[in-house]
């Protein structure tokens, strides 16, 4: 079943506003972690942050932001004051658990939204 | 350089033809995933080794195997090539709790068939 969901294929936003890039998840694991990764047209994939089921407060990596609500079960990624190097592939991810004795669990991914920043 | 080493990073190779992938974790992480990312595709979980052990499958297609070895490096076989098998794949490594440090990406091996 899928887990994660991005709504969005592609997004056109003009350089230097705001985007937001939505995703919604399901889970009934009560620890659960969630990931935002950029991928740019070289293919590697960027870590660009974490936000804890737990966590009291929403993440916050430089310009990047989670918008978390927990009981929406959505956790959007807002880029501020975007610039052309932003245009990538954005990848929403899930880890549910935190880890056992086996190691920690999987990622789920979703399918992306590519965004293009416009000059 | 992301601590996840994966050779070759280029593969062109014929249908029905075996090739094998090869992942080195961060060092320090026993945990070792590979995923597929077929052409404009999010990326599918294939499977997961922790410490030389299986320890969780996807969709891993029957001509796909893969083994983590003592030394934690990982290798992916994919054997009669087809040519929906064209992807990119990639291997990420994770400690234990995989919490804000996450999961380490490799740049990924792009394999082509034709």
């Amino acid at each position: 079943a899928q887990k994660i969901t991005q709504t969005q294929p592609g997004m056109f936003v003009q350089e230097k506003e705001a985007v937001t890039l939505d995703c919604t998840y399901d889970t009934s694991d009560p620890s659960y972690g969630l990931f935002w990764y950029k991928q740019p047209s070289s293919g590697e994939m960027i870590f660009l942050i974490y936000q804890g089921s737990y966590d009291q407060q929403n993440a916050t990596e430089g310009r990047y932001s989670l918008n978390f609500q927990k009981a929406r079960k959505s956790a959007n990624l807002v880029i501020s004051a975007s610039q052309l190097g932003d245009s990538a592939m954005y990848f929403c991810a899930m880890r549910e658990g935190r880890g056992s004795i086996q190691g920690a669990q999987k990622l789920v991914f979703g399918q992306g939204t590519r965004l293009t920043i416009n000059p | 350089d992301s601590g996840v080493t994966q050779t070759p990073k280029h593969l062109i190779t014929a249908t029905g033809q075996r090739v094998t992938l090869r992942c080195s974790p961060r060092s320090g992480d026993l945990s070792v995933y590979w995923y597929q990312q077929s052409l404009d595709q999010g990326l599918q979980f294939l499977i997961q080794y922790y410490n030389g052990e299986e320890r969780a499958k996807g969709n891993i297609l029957e001509r796909f195997s893969a083994q983590q070895f003592p030394d934690l490096h990982s290798e992916l076989n994919l054997s009669s090539l087809e040519l929906g098998d064209s992807a990119l794949y990639f291997c990420a490594s994770s400690a234990l709790w995989a919490g804000r440090q996450g999961y380490t990406f490799g740049s990924g091996t792009r394999l082509t068939v034709v």
